[in-house]
């Protein structure tokens, strides 16, 4: 089975931009989260997507968007970006199943960089 | 709201030495309980977990055990090996007013073994 994958791995943007950002999960998985991760904050909650709707929401401002298809496919968006928005960003698929005990499947991220 | 604390590092040790990283949470209710290894230039990917208490979680030579009295779920290995040199983070699982779960991670514990 493919494992989660995002595209691109790698992007430089400049303030002021908007960035999309892309992840294909794996198939048969529902669920698709998006987390920030940066050195000193660790991995921040995005949001997560389950059959089309944003199903969860973690504390950011609304420059930060995203949506899934119909194939499970999902896309985040980020507009106007700030210097601050340089990260990785980790997309996760899993099966959704609402019992909190499901295992998250990562992929490999993209390293977002804003100058 | 739900957290999870822990060690910071980075943790410095010899090839076969005694691995111990800290993790305690503050949650209501039950939460699930993670490890989740990330590899350098990798997404992170599930170690191991456990879902009640009392429940020891273990994969590869790691173990960990949900201790509800003290809220932690402390990661161990016996002997390391140059290989487990990775980012551990820990993680649980955070129900929401809709019913439904978010995950929640600690910042991560980086690991460098010597050989």
């Amino acid at each position: 089975k493919a494992g989660v994958t995002q595209t691109p791995r790698y992007l430089i943007k400049t303030r002021g931009q908007q960035v999309t950002l892309s992840c294909s999960p794996i198939s048969g998985h529902r669920s698709v989260s998006w987390y920030q991760q940066t050195p000193g904050q660790g991995l921040q909650f995005l949001f997560e997507y389950f059959s089309e709707t944003q199903r969860n929401k973690g504390n950011f401002p609304g420059r930060f968007s995203g949506r899934q298809f119909s194939n499970s496919r999902s896309e985040m968006n980020v507009s106007t970006l700030e210097l601050g928005d340089s990260a990785l960003y980790l997309c996760a698929s899993s099966m959704g199943q609402p019992s909190g005990t499901d295992t998250q499947y990562f992929g490999p991220g993209t390293r977002l960089t804003v100058l | 709201g739900n957290s999870v604390t822990q060690m910071e590092g980075p943790v410095t040790l010899s090839e076969e030495a005694f691995l111990t990283i800290n993790c305690t949470y503050t949650a209501t209710g039950y939460p699930s309980l993670f490890w989740y290894v990330q590899y350098p230039g990798e997404g992170l990917q599930l170690l191991l977990k456990a879902t009640k208490a009392d429940d020891k979680g273990s994969n590869k030579g790691f173990e960990a055990t949900y201790r509800k009295e003290t809220t932690s779920f402390h990661l161990e290995k016996g002997s390391v090996q140059v290989s487990d040199s990775a980012v551990y983070f820990c993680a649980l699982s955070d129900r929401t007013t809709s019913g439904t779960y978010k995950y929640i991670f600690g910042t991560g514990t980086r690991l460098k073994v010597l050989a």
